[in-house]
């Protein structure tokens, strides 16, 4: 069963605008890890965000920030003020339990395309 | 501080052949995953090195090998390529794995098309 699910395939939005990107998870794990990665056409990609399941509050960095809503198993991704060069694909990803031998997966990703 | 390398950047080999890549981690880091990446898709784990020994493999045929070396730099191997290995392999790097925060960090990449 797929554990992260990204419904939005792509999003177009007007610079400047605010953006969420949605992300749901499915664990029986109490203790998990959630983070969001971006990807430009480069490849590489890059850390933006964690969020603990036992954190209280949500994450913030920067114009990211993290919508957890625990009971709805949802890690929402927020981006602020968005500028063109956020345009990229985005990769929602969980990490299930504190075992050494845990692995993080990831969602299928949306595409963000910013607007001048 | 230079981070993760992968190198080739681009690979293009037929069906029935081998390839090897290579990763050098981030520094200071100890442990290499590397991910398949299919166009249009996410990340797929394959398997992850840690003290010269694979830890734990995603669900990936026994085509898929690898290696971790002393200086914690990693091979994976591909054999008897089929055109559904046509990729970005993705290499990451990390610090603790025992850590639930504990992010990755990426390399650029080698994309392999098989012909």
């Amino acid at each position: 069963a797929q554990k992260i699910t990204q419904t939005q395939p792509g999003m177009f939005v007007q610079e400047k605008e605010a953006v969420t990107l949605d992300c749901t998870y499915d664990t029986s794990d109490p203790s998990y890890g959630l983070f969001w990665y971006k990807q430009p056409s480069s490849g590489e990609m890059i850390f933006l965000i964690y969020q603990g399941s036992y954190d209280q509050q949500n994450a913030t960095e920067g114009r990211y920030s993290l919508n957890f809503q625990k009971a709805r198993k949802s890690a929402n991704l927020v981006i602020s003020a968005s500028q063109l060069g956020d345009s990229a694909m985005y990769f929602c990803a969980m990490r299930e339990g504190q075992r050494v031998d845990d692995k993080i997966i990831f969602g299928k990703g949306t595409r963000l395309h910013i607007l001048p | 501080d230079a981070g993760v390398t992968q190198s080739p950047t681009h690979l293009i080999k037929t069906r029935g052949q081998q390839v090897t890549l290579r990763c050098s981690p981030k520094s200071g880091h100890d442990t290499v995953s590397w991910y398949q990446q299919a166009l249009g898709q996410g990340p797929q784990f394959i398997f992850q090195y840690y003290e010269e020994e694979e830890r734990q493999r995603g669900n990936f045929p026994d085509r898929f090998s690898g290696h971790q070396f002393p200086n914690y730099s990693s091979e994976l191997n591909v054999n008897a390529l089929l055109l559904g290995d046509s990729a970005l392999y993705l290499c990451a790097s990390s610090l603790d794995p025992g850590a639930i925060y504990e992010k990755l960090f990426f390399g650029s990449g080698t994309q392999l098309s098989v012909l």
